[in-house]
């Protein structure tokens, strides 16, 4: 089984909608962050939680939030979604601020 | 705006050729790392450089990293069609919001 899973992986909604994603993780770390990928710009920090108690804003926080349910899950919501948050989703897990991250498969998530 | 860049943005070789691709960054780090990215999945760590290290290597990989110019450049050698990918440099500082992706590299292997 995958250390760091999300859900769902592919997800089509309409503008306004409420969405929430999904990560769990069994890697046993700590530190969980969530990314967004766009074409070419590569990945952008969106926020990151170095325990259950500690969650930080990222890059591109605006209109987006989080909640550390427990230390294997993180989740990533939508509150109102717009068409330009179409993009990659991916949820990382590391054991130390500074060490390897480890990645989910993504959830592709479009925004009519 | 984003601490690495990578260069180029997408390199096309010939199998059994080597790639070389470079990223360069703005800041002091603790770490530079490359990951791979398969097309639309998820990102797979290849090696990581530590700032006070210079070269380092993994298998067919080598890393290098000069810390006096903020750049780093990683070596794939004798490439496969399996190593067509999008690698990501990773520059990690010690503090804060410390991990900040490159727009990657797109490197297609012909066979």
């Amino acid at each position: 089984d995958a250390d760091v899973t999300q859900t769902p992986r592919n997800r089509i909604t309409k503008t306004g909608k409420r969405i929430m994603l999904e990560c769990s993780q069994t890697k046993g770390h700590d530190r969980m962050y969530w990314y967004r990928q766009d074409p070419g710009l590569g990945l952008r920090l969106i926020y990151y939680s170095f325990d259950v108690k500690d969650i930080n804003k990222g890059e591109i926080s605006d209109g987006y939030s989080v909640s550390r349910q427990a230390q294997a899950k993180f989740s990533l919501s939508l509150e109102s979604a717009i068409p330009n948050q179409t993009a990659l989703y991916f949820c990382a897990t590391s054991d130390l601020a500074v060490d390897t991250q480890y990645f989910g498969p993504g959830t592709r998530l479009t925004v009519l | 705006s984003q601490q690495g860049e990578e260069d180029p943005q997408a390199l096309s070789i010939q199998e059994g050729e080597n790639a070389t691709m470079n990223c360069s960054y703005k800041t002091s780090i603790n770490n530079l790392q490359w990951y791979r990215q398969n097309s639309g999945r998820g990102l797979v760590h290849l090696i990581l450089i530590r700032s006070n290290e210079r070269e380092k290597h993994s298998g067919r990989l080598r890393v290098t990293l000069d810390t006096s110019k903020k750049s780093s450049s990683l070596l794939i050698t004798a490439s496969r069609a399996a190593d067509t990918a999008s690698y990501f440099c990773a520059t990690v500082r010690a503090y804060g919001q410390n991990f900040v992706f490159g727009p990657g590299t797109r490197l297609s292997v012909l066979p």
